[in-house]
């Protein structure tokens, strides 16, 4: 086990188009949190699970937005009918249980022309 | 919800000076607040943390001191080295409800440390 993984690491898409990445987080860790970070910024929270549940969305994510964890073990983040404002990095990190330390993915750099 | 500021912006230091970067949140209920590096195109790696039940902690050159009433805390950096050069995230996590254990970050600190 490498750590978290992410896939794929550059994404260029149309407006209008629908994406979706994929976070593989380490094994045994309950939990994952997706993130967007912008240039010169703290990463930004969107989501995030204990297994398959998830717990919270931010109230910043439109509808085009969503997340799943299915069994508990990869996550997918789908971006539906992207827009230019939508470019941004996107992490994903892991942890073993809450409040213990947050191990980050290398992110997904997502760009829509 | 949780907000973290974190100051100042950018920081620039001599080789061996010392560095210090601080955060306030706004949560009471916060209990869990880890400090993260990240280099220019690499992921962020927590470097040290610190919870409320301590007020400082200290791992080699760096150290994490904690306010609780006051609700900041504070990452120092002693005898810095180029290689610190990076930016530094502090985050603040909540002990329970329905946002336990989301992490929020503040907006970094972009730290250059001149040979």
């Amino acid at each position: 086990d490498t750590g978290v993984s992410q896939d794929p690491r550059h994404k260029i898409t149309k407006r209008g188009q629908n994406v979706t990445f994929r976070c593989d987080p380490i094994s045994e860790h309950n939990r994952l949190y997706w993130y967007r970070q912008t240039l010169g910024q703290g990463p930004e929270f969107l989501t995030y699970f204990q297994n398959e549940a998830q717990l919270e969305k931010s109230r910043l994510l439109s509808d085009r937005f969503s997340a799943e964890r299915p069994k508990g073990s990869f996550s997918t983040l789908e971006i539906q009918r992207t827009e230019q404002g939508d470019s941004a990095m996107y992490l994903c990190a892991s942890s073993f249980r809450a409040n213990t330390e947050a191990f980050f993915g290398q992110g997904t750099r997502l760009t829509v022309v | 919800g949780e907000n973290v500021e974190q100051h100042p912006s950018t920081l620039s230091v001599q080789e061996g000076d010392s560095a210090v970067i601080k955060c306030t949140y706004s949560d009471s209920a916060s209990n869990y607040f880890p400090w993260y590096k990240q280099e220019l195109g690499k992921r962020p790696q927590l470097i040290i943390d610190i919870r409320s039940n301590v007020g400082e902690k200290k791992d080699q050159r760096i150290a994490v001191t904690l306010n609780k009433t006051a609700k900041h805390f504070s990452l120092h950096i002693t005898e810095t080295q180029p290689e610190d050069s990076a930016v530094y995230f502090c985050a603040a996590s909540q002990a329970g409800g329905t946002s336990y254990g989301k992490l929020t970050f503040g907006q970094g600190t972009i730290l250059t440390v001149h040979p």
